[in-house]
């Protein structure tokens, strides 16, 4: 089945210490997002990439950053985490003509420690 | 702009009650407007969306919604509650990108 992936589910890491999140499609779809959920909010877009074309949200902390190296994986990289950043990070697709509509992996929850 | 207010933070039905989760929107063009799924510890599962067409949506699992253009809403409904309709759900609405409500979180009781 056609499918957003994300690995790992859970991931702990320590305050400072770099870590990258994988996202990766088996839907061809040209547009990835990263976002953001915090316990009880909801989601907040970080970036996309429109194919190669890349579109940061004006208030993404530069602590995040983003790599699309081909359309089918993309990855979050946080440089140095702060205990803020622990939240469950979503990455979601869209297809070229039905840009509204987001389909969603199962998330992978960042614990820091 | 756009923006998405869902009423109620909590909502508590009993197995087998109407679910109405509320949801209303202000956006400056005609809105694409979704109702998402969350599950403990997974990603939002899409139950419907609107885009044109027929205001009356239907989507998976038995829920459906109501496009009011003069309301400015799109509540979701279901007529019978089932446990595992335990959830929280987010209302959005899309223009370029997806503004999410703050989302409710259903609890049914047996």
């Amino acid at each position: 089945d056609a499918m957003v992936i994300q690995n790992p589910r859970y991931q702990v890491t320590q305050f400072g210490k770099p870590v990258t999140l994988s996202c990766s499609q088996t839907l061809n779809h040209n547009v990835m997002y990263w976002y953001q959920q915090k316990s009880s909010q909801a989601p907040k877009l970080l970036f996309h990439y429109y194919d190669k074309d890349f579109n940061n949200e004006a208030d993404t902390p530069d602590n995040f950053q983003s790599r699309r190296p081909n359309t089918s994986f993309c990855f979050l990289d946080i440089r140095s985490p702060g205990l803020g950043d622990a939240a469950m990070y979503l990455c979601a697709t869209s297809i070229r003509g039905e840009l509204e509509t987001q389909y969603f992996g199962p998330g992978t929850r960042l614990l820091v420690l | 702009a756009q923006s998405v207010t869902q009423l109620g933070s909590h909502v508590s039905v009993s197995e087998g009650a109407l679910v109405l989760l509320r949801c209303n929107y202000s956006s400056s063009v005609p809105p694409y407007l979704f109702w998402y799924v969350q599950y403990p510890n997974q990603g939002l599962q899409l139950l419907l969306k609107y885009t044109t067409g027929a205001t009356l949506v239907k989507g998976i699992n038995g829920f459906e919604a109501e496009f009011k253009k003069s309301e400015t809403s799109f509540h979701l409904t279901k007529p019978s509650a089932h446990m595992s309709d335990a959830a929280e759900y987010f209302c959005a609405v899309s223009q370029n990108n997806l503004f999410f409500g703050t989302g409710t979180r259903l609890t049914v009781i047996p």
